[in-house]
């Protein structure tokens, strides 16, 4: 089983709807990330949380909001979609110490029509 | 965090080294070098990463300017499967967050 899961892998949806992704870690790490990457381009941070209580904004967090319920479970939401949300999106995990590298999600591709 | 400025695309022949140089002029004295590659669309997967001396791993080699204005990833053999796009990041190994520019897409030839 992959150390970073995410859920639903792909999903096709309308504008104006609610989506929620959905990312769990087994790594124990208290880092957990939300990146965005449209074709062609690179990973852009949507939010980011140290821990349960802490919540911070990315470079690109208007549209999106984040709930961390517990430490090993991060999800995002789109509140109401719309199309140019259409991306693949990614949660990734680091620990406090030691490189600090990023582990990854194999990624949620998300089309709102 | 630094900025770093990276080749959009290069060739490399199966079998042969595939140096990837990064461009990071404007680092701080306490801000690390890594590297990451993306195959496909699959999530981003950690290289190595230094901060002045050269380091080397069972995927790569980094090797960093005494300067630390530069540096360039190392594949010794590249194979068919070393075929993705690779980022180079500087930051702080503390730091909040990794900002990803648009990297090197790389491609072994057969």
């Amino acid at each position: 089983d992959a150390d970073v899961t995410q859920t639903p892998r792909n999903r096709i949806t309308k504008t104006g709807k609610r989506i929620m992704l959905e990312c769990s870690q087994t790594k124990g790490h208290d880092r957990m990330y939300w990146y965005r990457q449209d074709p062609g381009l690179g990973l852009r941070l949507i939010y980011y949380s140290f821990d349960v209580k802490d919540i911070n904004k990315g470079e690109i967090s208007d549209g999106y909001s984040v709930s961390r319920q517990a430490q090993a479970k991060f999800s995002l939401s789109l509140e109401s979609a719309i199309p140019n949300q259409t991306a693949l999106y990614f949660c990734a995990t680091s620990e406090v110490g030691g490189g600090g590298e990023l582990f990854f999600g194999e990624g949620s591709r998300l089309t709102v029509l | 965090d630094a900025k770093t400025t990276q080749p959009t695309s290069m060739d490399c022949a199966e079998g042969r080294a595939a140096n990837l140089p990064c461009n990071h002029s404007t680092i701080s004295g306490n801000e690390y070098v890594y590297w990451y590659r993306q195959i496909h669309s699959q999530g981003p997967q950690y290289i190595i990463h230094g901060l002045k001396n050269n380091e080397t791993n069972e995927m790569a080699s980094l090797i960093i300017t005494e300067d630390r204005k530069s540096s360039t990833l190392i594949l010794p053999h590249a194979t068919l499967r070393d075929t993705a796009v690779y980022y180079c990041i500087v930051r702080v190994n503390t730091g909040n967050q990794f900002y990803f520019g648009t990297g090197t897409s790389l491609t072994v030839i057969p």
